[in-house]
């Protein structure tokens, strides 16, 4: 079954820092990887796209990465704001098939001044 | 901007009654999601349409049921609300091109 796994589940840090955010998949066969960014309240939206060939992707003060062999990625957050408080949702989708993107739980960051 | 509008942010409905949660989009988009959102467990996939008259079941289809008469339109119908169906409901369409998802606003339904 395809899963996706994503720590830390939760993440507090101070305004400014940086941080890390970890996603493992066993989606497969491979199609693309997407970090959606949702604020409390709304919907998710999409930060960047990762696809089979691609190592690293900026978005801003974002940095996706993707090791397709290991079947990881993570998403770094550089000099954090305010507004960076959120869910971070790493989200699969497979090539072939029905091509239904498959979810991870999300980490929950908060950033405090 | 693509534009996914759903009908209700907020709804308070008694045990059995019947609910409409309704979808659009505005970029001519052929496949859309209904999904809901709970703490702890995630976007978990209720039904999907590939195109017009066209569904199918997700996840965690029992209870629900989907509508796509018009390519722009996807609803979702709860025949007979129950307290476990309480949730955030997300409906999000797919852009074929690049297979970005777009999400709505979030539907919150309370079933009292």
């Amino acid at each position: 079954k395809n899963q996706v796994e994503q720590s830390p589940q939760s993440l507090i840090i101070l305004e400014g820092k940086n941080c890390t955010l970890q996603c493992n998949y066993t989606v497969s066969p491979f199609s693309n990887l997407r970090w959606y960014k949702q604020d409390t309240g709304r919907g998710p939206v999409s930060l960047t796209i990762m696809t089979f060939s691609e190592n690293t992707k900026s978005n801003g003060r974002y940095t996706a990465t993707l090791d397709a062999d290991t079947k990881q990625s993570s998403l770094h957050i550089t000099a954090s704001q305010l507004s960076d408080s959120a869910s971070y949702i790493c989200v699969v989708t497979p090539s072939g098939g029905s091509y239904i993107p498959t979810f991870g739980r999300g980490t929950s960051l908060i950033v405090h001044p | 901007d693509v534009k996914v509008t759903q009908s209700s942010r907020y709804l308070v409905k008694r045990t059995g009654e019947k609910v409409f949660l309704e979808c659009v989009q505005d970029m001519d988009h052929e496949n859309m999601f209904w999904y809901r959102q709970d703490p702890g467990l995630g976007l978990r996939l209720i039904y999907f349409s590939y195109d017009v008259k066209m569904k199918e079941k997700g996840d965690i289809p029992e209870g629900y049921s989907v509508s796509r008469e018009k390519k722009e339109r996807f609803s979702l119908i709860l025949e007979s609300a129950s307290t476990n169906q309480t949730s955030m409901y997300l409906c999000a369409s797919r852009s074929t091109n690049t297979g970005e998802l777009f999400f709505g606003e979030g539907s919150r339904l309370t079933v009292l």
